[in-house]
């Protein structure tokens, strides 16, 4: 299986921020890449596909870049709804992974 | 409006079994391939099971192979998961989600997620 890494695992940031956190794939996995963002109690949510693709309804400032083995997500500017804990999830075989998680919260 | 409602979980002692059930509305149901992901307490997300939108495809992970069946009624809009010889380490909140495309394994991107419904394994 693909192992998927992420750092940091926490992140402590303020509103007006600019975030990035990045991902990691054991080995190329091309552009096939997503991202969830994911709040205590609820279900994640897509936010980036394709590496790069923003899903319908997501905010710009939301931005995803990377293509082989190595993946970030931007938020360019952080907002109090965007405290939450991000998955990226590589979707190159049959057997997808998720990446452990980086929980954003407030500093 | 997509929407995925989970039924099912509860407490089973290991060993046992359990039927999940997933209604789904909003979309044409067939069209679609469809997913199980799993997140045991406190802990990421694990994807589980996918199944092609008519359901002759089917694609487990190795930790539930040949104990865990994922099935599909088109007729019904309802997606299933048997989960047999259950585990203590099967814990978990079960998430449906729908997959982009028609035929997926775990080579899709989950663009629609359900609120979850937990199953603890436990005596």
């Amino acid at each position: 299986d693909i192992q998927m890494t992420q750092s940091p695992s926490t992140l402590s940031a303020s509103v007006g921020d600019r975030v990035t956190i990045t991902c990691r794939a054991s080995q190329s996995i091309s552009s096939w890449l997503a991202w969830y963002q994911q709040k205590p109690g609820k279900a994640p949510k897509l936010l980036i596909y394709k590496a790069s693709s923003l899903e319908s309804g997501v905010p710009s400032r939301f931005s995803g870049s990377g293509s082989g083995t190595e993946f970030t997500l931007t938020i360019s500017s952080l907002q109090p709804d965007d405290f939450a804990t991000y998955y990226c999830q590589q979707y190159n075989s049959y057997s997808a992974t998720f990446g452990p998680g980086t929980k954003v919260d407030i500093k | 409006e997509v929407q995925l409602l989970e039924s099912g979980g509860g407490l089973v002692q290991p060993g046992g079994s359990l039927r999940l059930s997933c209604a789904a509305s909003g979309f044409t149901f067939s069209s679609y391939a469809m997913s199980w992901v799993r997140q045991a307490p406190g802990k990421g997300l694990e994807w589980v099971s996918a199944i092609s939108g008519s359901g002759g495809s089917t694609y487990y992970a190795d930790s539930v192979k040949g104990r865990f069946t994922i099935s599909r009624d088109n007729s019904k809009n309802t997606l299933y998961l048997q989960m047999n010889s259950l585990r203590a380490e099967d814990t978990a909140v079960y998430y449906c989600a729908k997959n982009p495309e028609s035929y997926c394994g775990g080579d899709c991107y989950l663009d629609y997620w359900g609120q979850g419904t937990l199953v603890t394994v436990s005596s």
